[in-house]
């Protein structure tokens, strides 16, 4: 089956730093990707949704300027959780969404994020 | 009213039971059903995907779907203790993957 990977898988880190999530899919081509965050005991929430070589499209609420998400090729994505506070701390998870089309999404690991 | 309706739970059965989750929605439009499982602190992990009303089987696992209802439900015979997760329903209008919308999931304990 389709194979989504996260890196890193767990990051603890100082307020006001940038933290860089990477996406991959790694035995097909994802022609979108989508970054959710998931808080404890609640379901996933979409953030923004990424397509290979253009901008993403950020769910409302999100701060495009706080996570900046870069689609570089059909296999990597990555979410930038820039100036983190604490709040930020989550579950982060991508998926991707096979090129091939009449598929549905595949899940990344997660990453947890701690923001001291 | 939220969007889609799933038992949070937690659920504990022993050991092969037969387990049912449910989920019910309100918008027509979603025409894709999914049952994800999701073990904790991992990303969820596909079960079933399926896109007309019916039932659709693999392996111990039945989803059914009654559109008319707007109700869809995952049977698991034969429950086993490796089956304790959360399990969430998703549903979306479209197969473009923008529009999923998620239910809370339901815990489910499966004790030997």
């Amino acid at each position: 089956g389709a194979v989504v990977s996260q890196h890193p898988s767990r990051v603890i880190c100082k307020s006001g730093t940038s933290v860089k999530i990477e996406c991959r899919s790694l035995d097909f081509q994802a022609t979108t990707m989508f970054w959710y965050r998931q808080f404890p005991k609640q379901s996933l929430m979409l953030m923004a949704t990424s397509n290979e070589g253009s901008k993403a499209t950020y769910e409302q609420g999100v701060e495009k300027d706080k996570f900046l998400i870069n689609h570089a090729s059909l296999t990597l994505s990555t979410l930038t959780v820039t100036s983190a506070h604490p709040e930020d701390s989550s579950f982060y998870i991508c998926s991707a969404r096979s090129l091939a089309g009449g598929e549905t999404q595949y899940f990344g690991p997660g990453t947890r994020l701690l923001v001291l | 009213q939220k969007e889609v309706e799933q038992d949070p739970g937690p659920l504990s059965v022993p050991e092969g039971a037969i387990v049912s989750l449910n989920c019910t929605y309100s918008n027509s439009a979603f025409q894709y059903f999914m049952w994800y499982r999701q073990y904790s602190r991992k990303g969820p992990e596909l079960l079933m995907y399926t896109y007309s009303s019916g039932n659709k089987e693999d392996g111990r696992f039945t989803a059914q779907v009654d559109k008319s209802s707007k109700y869809i439900s995952l049977f698991i015979r034969d429950s086993q203790p490796s089956d304790s997760a959360t399990y969430l329903c998703a549903m979306s209008p479209d197969n473009y993957g923008q529009n999923f919308v998620f239910g809370p999931g339901t815990r489910l304990s499966v004790l030997p």
